[in-house]
């Protein structure tokens, strides 16, 4: 059965502090991992990789795959309290009818104290 | 930024009723996808649609839910006879991708919550 998994599954922190957050997957036709910023509603979206050892960065926040060791990670550094959110991992199955459903994890709340 | 719109926002429904969840995705993309997110768990996948039929859809998504491109920008989602475990948020997302390609420009509504009481 495809998986992700995402860890830890919460953390708080301080501003200034800076967070690593984990997703580890097991799909059979891996296409893409993505990344989303959920805060009340509507997941935003960060980040798409889709190439081993290819960082990805956008202003405090990188990311990056390791698709030998199944697994990615998405750094923010110089933590705000506007960081605080949960942070979902999805991964892109494709499927022969080119579907492009994401399969996501649970989820990491983080919550960036003053 | 071209957004996609989900209405209502929230509904509350008796246990038994039909509810139609409606939503627009973005103009020119062409894949349509509702998933749905139970209170403190995953998000979770319900059906793809593309091409005006459906072309993936999972375990959740029996005969009482069914999908629908009415008029070419509204996208529903209707649930014939709701039950408790219906409850949750409903998101619509769509994305332009062409081919294999599964691009940033996959897109999620703000979300329905359903209340089945």
């Amino acid at each position: 059965e495809d998986k992700v998994v995402q860890s830890p599954l919460s953390l708080v922190v301080h501003e200034g502090d800076t967070v690593t957050l984990n997703c580890s997957y097991e799909v059979t036709n891996f296409r893409s991992l993505l990344w989303y910023k959920q805060e009340k509603k509507a997941p935003t979206f960060l980040f798409m990789l889709t190439s081993s050892g290819i960082e990805k960065k956008s202003g405090r926040l990188s990311s990056i795959l390791d698709k030998k060791e199944l697994f990615s990670i998405l750094n923010i550094t110089a933590t705000q309290t506007g960081d605080s959110a949960v942070y979902l991992c999805a991964v892109g199955d494709y499927f022969s009818g080119n579907t492009g459903k994401l399969i996501f994890g649970q989820g990491t709340t983080l919550q960036v104290k003053p | 930024e071209p957004e996609v719109t989900q209405t209502p926002s929230h509904q509350v429904t008796q246990m038994g009723q039909e509810v139609i969840l409606r939503c627009v995705p973005i103009s020119n993309h062409l894949y349509f996808y509702w998933y749905r997110q139970i209170l403190g768990q995953k998000v979770e996948f319900l059906v793809s649609f593309y091409n005006n039929e459906i072309s993936e859809k999972s375990e959740i998504f029996d005969d009482q839910f069914s999908v629908e491109r009415p008029d070419g920008s509204n996208f529903t989602l209707k649930i014939r006879s709701t039950k408790l475990e219906d409850s949750a948020m409903y998101f619509c997302a769509s994305r332009r991708g062409t081919g294999m390609s599964l691009d940033y420009g996959y897109t999620f509504g703000s979300g329905t919550r359903l209340t089945v009481v």
